[in-house]
């Protein structure tokens, strides 16, 4: 079965902690891997899209990779200003349709 | 305006009412979504419609009712809900048709169902 996973569910860091988020997935031909960001009460903001193993997009503090298994989404020294929640989605080369992550609610204290 | 609009934000409904959701968006995307995010679980696509043409429909009950006049719009009509339909629907839209992971959402429509 098609399934996108992600861990941890929360992930409660200091300010300038740096962390990473897991996006596993187990999907028959990978098209593309695509990250999210979601603050309350908003819908889901488009970050990044990784193609192929090995690769890496970076944004300000976050930057994304992608092996043949999972993503991470790296965040270096965070603020609190990156508190959200962080969706991954992944697409088939046979179905367009997205399978999404639960995502991972990160909260950055001062 | 930009991006994608969705109106209302919040709706209270009973379970024998009948409201709609609309969805406008302006960024001249040929693709357009209904999602439902429910607490701690993964966005379920609902309705898909490409250049007015719906595309997809994944199993949703017939008490949720899509409708797309144009490219521009989108509406989710309502009627005897459950309150296991309480939720945050989500409309999205995409450039490039349906070969896109890269969507613009609304902020959503919180829908409570008594």
């Amino acid at each position: 079965e098609d399934q996108v996973t992600q861990s941890p569910e929360a992930l409660r860091l200091q300010e300038g902690e740096s962390s990473s988020l897991n996006c596993s997935y187990t999907v028959s031909g990978l098209r593309g891997l695509f990250w999210y960001r979601q603050d309350p009460g908003k819908g889901p903001e488009f970050l990044f899209t990784l193609y192929s193993a090995g690769e890496e997009k970076e944004k300000e503090r976050l930057k994304a990779t992608l092996t043949k298994k999972e993503s991470f989404l790296h965040i270096t020294a965070p603020k609190p200003e990156d508190s959200a929640t962080y969706l991954c989605a992944a697409s088939m080369d046979s179905n367009y349709q997205l399978i999404w992550g639960a995502g991972t609610k990160l909260i950055i204290k001062p | 305006e930009t991006g994608v609009t969705q109106t209302p934000r919040h709706l209270v409904m009973g379970m024998t009412n009948k409201k709609s959701l609309k969805c406008e968006q302006h960024l001249g995307h040929n693709a357009m979504y209904w999602y439902k995010q429910s607490a701690k679980k993964p966005l379920e696509l609902m309705f898909v419609y490409n250049f007015k043409e719906q595309t997809e429909n994944n199993s949703v009950p017939s008490r949720f009712s899509p409708e797309c006049p144009n490219s521009s719009h989108l509406f989710l009509h309502l009627h005897t809900l459950q309150p296991e339909d309480s939720a945050l629907y989500l409309c999205a839209s995409s450039q490039d048709g349906l070969n896109t992971g890269e969507l613009f959402f609304g902020e959503g429509s919180r829908l409570t169902v008594l």
